[in-house]
């Protein structure tokens, strides 16, 4: 089953712009990750942020975590054409497990 | 480096035809995972193997087998392939301790 959901499903936004994204989840995780997935290819590990973090950057990427709405934000700000992918946000709930559970994706859109 | 090396990239099956998916990876990574990604569902975990000499089942391992080789190499089997199987089918590997996977491009089955 699904553990982490993605919204918006789909977003187009014109380059320059910022590109939000959520992720929801339900059970209590030891990290979140997100992930990129280019049309017809694998996917891309963005990155990683643990259930104790509430905050972490890397290049244009911001993601958010907040344990209490169970919920995660990806922020890609500046987006080039380059961005266009699907985005998912997947949860590793720990215990000994090592299984990650992925969402459905955001399907972003980059208009040029 | 190579990473995650899937193999074949394209197959076409009949009904209650067998086959097998390779996947290898050079990254000297104890743990190996088999997804499958179909629209609208995002990647579901078939089998997973923790470290060299153990397989667990994923969400949805029925009508599948796996085989972890050695340290590099987790094979996919489909014993009695079936329309539903129709799928493209990811292998990545991951660190153990952080849970990051690294995808390979994946197989693209269709069962006809």
């Amino acid at each position: 089953s699904q553990q982490g959901e993605e919204d918006p499903q789909a977003l187009s936004i014109q380059e320059g712009e910022n590109a939000t994204m959520n992720c929801s989840y339900k059970t209590s995780i030891n990290n979140l990750q997100w992930y990129r997935q280019n049309s017809g290819r694998g996917l891309v590990h963005l990155i990683l942020i643990r259930s104790n973090e509430r905050e972490k950057h890397s290049g244009r990427l911001r993601v958010t975590l907040d344990t209490s709405k169970k919920s995660s934000s990806l922020l890609i700000t500046a987006s080039r054409a380059a961005d266009t992918a699907s985005y998912f946000c997947a949860t590793n709930s720990g215990a000994g497990s090592y299984q990650l559970t992925f969402g459905k994706g955001t399907k972003l859109s980059v208009i040029p | 480096n190579a990473g995650v090396t899937q193999t074949p990239k394209f197959q076409v099956l009949k009904t209650g035809q067998s086959m097998t998916l390779q996947c290898a990876q050079d990254m000297n990574h104890n743990s190996m995972y088999w997804y499958r990604q179909d629209p609208g569902m995002g990647l579901r975990l078939i089998y997973y193997s923790a470290s060299e000499g153990t397989t667990d089942k994923g969400e949805v391992p029925n009508g599948y087998n796996v085989s972890r080789l050695n340290k590099r190499e987790f094979s996919l089997r489909l014993e009695s392939a079936a329309p539903s199987q129709t799928s493209v089918y990811f292998c990545a590997s991951s660190v153990i301790t952080t849970g990051e996977l690294f995808f390979g491009e994946g197989s693209r089955l269709t069962v006809l």
